[in-house]
């Protein structure tokens, strides 16, 4: 099974901030490759499918980028509702892993 | 509206059974996948298993295989995740999400998730 693995873990940041989550699997999955936000107490949300497809309704601050193996969530101009955990997915026809996960903490 | 609407939390003993649902409403539930995620108290997201209502499909996580079991009723929108015999170790949010098959789309739509403390 392919592995996915989110870096760093915890990232301290302030409002206005910019900031760039990683995930890596560990064999190529092409772009089939999700970001979900989940606050503390509710659900995971789907920000970005695809890699870098944004999901409807979802702030065009929040971008995705790469392939194969190697994919990156940006966040621009983080705002107070933004300070959640970023789970990527890698996700086909046969699973759906998650990463560990990215907590974006209040600097 | 697309909802998931998933039973409320149960407090259960070791070695006891237990039976979750998630009803779905606003879309024809029988053309998306239903997938299962565990979430353990501080933890991150496990994905167990899917199920598609039509035909009752299902593939398993390894991680889970023969420790749940998956299953459907299309006739009442509703997907179920049961244990037959619960551990102290199953403690965890439990959510269930739609997914169109074969689909770009992953999990677009969640539940509001089912808490599950076992304890004795």
């Amino acid at each position: 099974d392919v592995q996915m693995t989110q870096s760093p873990s915890t990232l301290s940041a302030s409002v206005g901030d910019r900031v760039t989550i990683n995930c890596r699997a560990s064999h190529s999955i092409g772009s089939w490759l999700a970001w979900y936000q989940q606050r503390p107490g509710e659900a995971p949300k789907l920000l970005i499918y695809q890699s870098s497809t944004l999901q409807s309704g979802v702030s065009s601050r929040f971008s995705g980028s790469g392939s194969g193996t190697e994919f990156t969530l940006t966040i621009t101009s983080l705002q107070p509702d933004d300070f959640a955990t970023y789970y990527c997915q890698q996700y086909n026809s046969y699973s759906n892993i998650f990463g560990q996960g990215t907590k974006v903490e209040i600097k | 509206e697309v909802q998931l609407v998933q039973s409320g939390a149960e407090m259960k003993k070791p070695g006891e059974s237990l039976k979750i649902s998630c009803k779905g409403s606003g879309y024809n539930f029988a053309s998306y996948w239903i997938g299962w995620v565990r979430q353990m108290p501080g933890r991150g997201l496990e994905w167990m298993g899917v199920i598609y209502p039509s035909d009752s499909h299902t593939t398993y996580s390894p991680s889970f295989e023969g420790q749940v079991t998956i299953s459907v009723d299309k006739s009442i929108n509703t997907a179920y995740l049961e244990w037959s015999s619960l551990k102290a170790s199953d403690t965890a949010m439990y959510y269930c999400a739609r997914r169109v098959p074969y689909g770009a789309i992953p999990f677009d739509h969640w539940g509001q998730g089912t808490l599950i403390t076992v304890s004795s």
